[in-house]
Formats: structure tokens, sequence, C-alpha cells
């Protein structure tokens, strides 16, 4: 009974072009979303954050789509670079979650030279 | 500023043996969390604490897993006795507030359990 889901385990895009990372959610009580990178051997790092008052938010190359009807969030990268192949996990949250966050099982990102 | 940091960085036990895990989080940051990856599926939340009380165990899989704070400055995650399905990836993150405050993740203890 996930309750985020990444559907997606990988995606491969050519850099240059634009990397489309999605998310789905089953709780509606959610109302903070957020991206998360992760590295080989490091820890999940934060990159960026939306609140459910909002249906984007952009933070440079990095804009975060949410879809509240559709309980669904995407991340767009552009222009994707060789730097952003990593994991990318969904995180969600909600006051009735306190601090703790729900993840999704990742996308690993790959992006071509 | 040192990030949160994880000791060990591996761990390979066998069944019924004792693990404990460490995290160190950032200085000045009152909350810290456990959380645990089996096996590249989602990353799952254990538990919570604010110093050195726990706010929130409600991840915490069964009473082989004991969480410390004491002293509200560094944390330890013991298992014992360790089961197979332990192996995974423990993260530890901190946080200076609650709430949305934004938590940075250590980089993780893999536990394999043999």
């Amino acid at each position: 009974d996930q309750q985020v889901k990444q559907n997606s385990p990988s995606l491969s895009v050519q850099e240059g072009r634009i990397s489309i990372l999605n998310c789905d959610y089953t709780n509606s009580m959610f109302d903070y979303f957020l991206w998360y990178k992760k590295y080989p051997a490091e820890g999940p790092t934060f990159l960026i954050s939306i609140s459910s008052i909002k249906d984007k938010n952009e933070d440079g190359r990095f804009t975060v789509f949410l879809n509240k009807s559709a309980k669904h969030l995407s991340l767009h990268i552009v222009p994707s670079q060789p730097g952003d192949s990593a994991v990318y996990f969904c995180a969600a949250s909600g006051e009735e979650y306190g601090n703790k966050l729900v993840f999704g099982a990742g996308t690993i990102l790959r992006v071509k030279s | 500023e040192a990030g949160v940091t994880q000791f060990p960085s591996h761990s390979v036990i066998e069944k019924g043996q004792t693990v404990t895990l460490r995290c160190d989080p950032i200085s000045g940051h009152d909350n810290l969390y456990w959380y645990r990856r089996v096996m590249g599926k989602e990353i799952k939340f254990l538990l919570h604490f604010v110093k050195e009380s726990k706010q929130d165990e409600s991840g915490m899989p069964n009473n082989r897993f004991l969480a410390e704070r004491t002293g509200g400055t560094y944390s330890t995650l013991k298992v014992q006795p360790a089961e197979l399905e332990d192996s995974g990836v423990y993260f530890c993150a901190s946080s200076h507030a609650g709430g949305w405050d934004e938590q940075f993740f250590g980089p993780g203890t893999r536990l394999t359990v043999l």
C-alpha cells in the first residue's frame, strides 16, 4: 500500500533535452511535496519542493508541477546535464504526518552526453 | 560545517547477531530521523527524535529495533537479533526545526544480514 508511487524505475535522456520524472500519490491529506536527488554512496539531498496551495515551483533548471485533482506531480529538468544522472525520489508529507516524509521508490535518471 | 555522518558505512553480520548503527546529526539540529531503504524500494520512515525524546516511532518494524539519543546529540539504532529481512540501507537525517524544515541526510549505513 505505497502512498507515493514512482512508476518509472529508470529514464534515459540526451544531454540538453528535457527530463520529466513523474510521481503519483494516493493520500489526499498530503499537502507538501519534495524531490530529493541521490548519488551512489551518498544520502538523498533536497532538490525542490511545492506546497499544495501552488501548482508550480521553479528553481533554475528545475520545475515541479502539482496536479492535485489527479494526485500527480512531476519534476522537469531543462536542459538536462550529465551531472543530473542520479536517483530521484519523490516525497510527501502533511500536517497529520508531522515531520516524517513518505517516499516513493525512486527513478534512476541517466543523461547521455 | 560538517554534514550528517553515519558509522559504519557498511556492516555484514550473520542472522542472530547484534549490530549498532550510529548517527551524528548536524550540530545544533534538535530533530533527528531514521529511515530505511530495503532492496531498492522506497525509503521508509522509522522514527523521529526531538532532542532526546522520541517524537514518533510509528515506523519501527518490531521490538528487535531500539533507538536511543542520550543527551540529545548523536543517536544509535540497535538491531538485536538481526534477521535476513533487516538488510538494507539505513539513513539518518537531521533538521534544525520541525515542520517542513529541510531534512539533511547522511550517507547511510548498508547493512547486510547473512
